[in-house]
């Protein structure tokens, strides 16, 4: 299995711009996370879909980021408009769902948002 | 609220020094205990995933004991070479309803001196 795939794996953009990371999760597993990496927070969960429902987005940070889940096999994490302090690594997990089952993460994608 | 919490929050050893770190969980509506090693520029991976009290689990020098009576679990390293440097973060399920995420604790940071 080549795992969770995320792309891109950089993305440097301007502030006001929209940005679109994008995530293949393992097949067959059926829960998904978006997680973005912080100094202060560790490791935040943004979302989390199950079966392609979002069961828990509380950690969306606000209106500018928005995730979808057209299908059991992509998801899109979307930020309009962009800003510097959404400058941070974004990974993606997927799991089996169970409270026993592990979370495979993807490699990342790195945002800078000058 | 789930809370996850560890200590120390880093540590700096020498090679060949066997450690430990603490992970504290709330004992009520227990489900699971992860623990993940995360490598700086790397994705967190998976080491341990313990549900049963008394549980010990063990993956070459590095083991874990699970206490779910009184909420804690500690990791032990044995001989600690400096490729375990990492973030070594835990994680419990959150199992409300049909949320299943994990709630992070913030990592005990190791550095493994040669």
């Amino acid at each position: 299995d080549a795992g969770v795939i995320q792309s891109p794996r950089h993305e440097v953009t301007e502030m006001g711009q929209e940005v679109t990371l994008r995530c293949k999760p393992i097949s067959g597993h059926n829960s998904l996370f978006w997680y973005r990496q912080t100094m202060m927070r560790g490791l935040e969960l943004l979302i989390y879909f199950n079966n392609n429902v979002p069961i828990d987005d509380s950690g969306m940070p606000e209106d500018r980021f928005s995730a979808k889940m057209p299908n059991a096999s992509f998801s899109t994490l979307k930020i309009q408009p962009s800003e510097p302090r959404d400058s941070a690594v974004y990974f993606c997990a997927s799991s089996l769902g169970r409270t026993t089952d592990t979370q495979y993460f993807g490699p990342g994608t790195r945002l800078t948002v000058l | 609220i789930l809370n996850v919490e560890q200590s120390p929050q880093s540590l700096h050893v020498q090679e060949g020094d066997s450690t430990n770190f603490t992970c504290s969980f709330p004992s009520s509506n227990f489900y699971a205990l992860h623990w993940y090693r995360w490598e700086t520029a790397k994705s967190p991976e998976a080491l341990f995933v313990m549900t049963l009290n008394g549980d010990e689990k063990k993956k070459g020098r590095i083991s874990a004991t699970l206490n779910t009576k009184e909420g804690y679990s500690y990791l032990y390293i044995k001989g600690s070479q400096p490729e375990d440097s990492a973030t070594y973060l835990c994680a419990s399920p959150m199992a409300a309803g049909n949320n299943r995420k994990l709630i992070w604790g913030l990592g005990t940071s190791l550095a493994v001196n040669p």
